[in-house]
């Protein structure tokens, strides 16, 4: 079990719209730390998506977006496009385990 | 932008020491961050090991310290990993990552992983 919830899997068309949720406690997301997001493509280097709970980094599509509220995180992707087909992080920190991961969230795109 | 490529046995007998070299390109370990580790087992989510400023200062994984020791190499501009006494549940894809601060750290660039396999 992880620290920080995500559901195993979601799926949407082509041009929809996903989120994926993340959802911590009192010692991690909700004691204030940031959470950042990953994508994952098996076999490849994980890719940093959203850091500090809503920032971009530079080359990332604007059509991923994070927020935070309380004890729980989520990421957004509109437009969904065949490439986003992959395996999404999310990561914080907790003031007992140290840096910590979701378990992963399985993007299919129809 | 840096690039991270990892090297080091792909089989470790049980009960014996992982170890694991990352090498950092276009980019100098001493200008600053921090350099860590990230393990992802078949099937599972990831895990955090540790990470080692230029300076030396580490942050280990409470999970797994007592068994794990990064080091960083300067002057061939890369770091290390060492676990102890590894069992079949060490079995893993290892991925070396440049860390950010912000308040705490979080790895930013990855390396594409090398998978070590705890067998006899």
């Amino acid at each position: 079990q992880s620290v920080l919830a995500q559901p195993p899997s979601v799926s949407g068309a082509p041009g929809q719209r996903v989120t994926i949720s993340c959802s911590g406690s009192g010692s991690n997301i909700g004691a204030g730390y940031d959470v950042h997001w990953y994508q994952h493509l098996p076999g490849t280097a994980p890719k940093l998506l959203i850091y500090g709970n809503t920032n971009r980094p530079s080359g990332v599509p604007d059509r991923f977006s994070g927020s935070k509220s309380g004890a729980s995180a989520s990421l957004a992707i509109t437009g969904l496009q065949a490439e986003d087909e992959a395996d999404y992080y999310c990561q914080s920190f907790d003031l007992s385990l140290s840096v910590v991961f979701g378990g992963g969230t399985k993007l299919t795109v129809l | 932008q840096v690039q991270l490529r990892e090297s080091g046995p792909g089989l470790v007998r049980p009960s014996e020491t992982l170890s694991l070299t990352c090498s950092v390109s276009d980019y100098s370990i001493s200008t600053g961050h921090y350099w860590g580790w990230i393990r992802q087992s078949p099937g599972k989510g990831l895990e955090w090991i540790g990470c080692i400023f230029h300076s030396g200062v580490t942050h280990y994984s409470p999970s797994l310290k007592g068994r794990v020791a990064i080091l960083v190499d300067t002057t061939k501009n890369e770091f290390s990993l060492k676990l102890t006494s590894v069992t079949a549940a060490d079995t893993a894809v290892y991925y070396c990552a440049r860390h950010m601060v912000r308040g705490v750290v979080y790895p930013d660039f990855w390396g594409q992983g090398t998978l070590v396999t705890v067998s006899s």
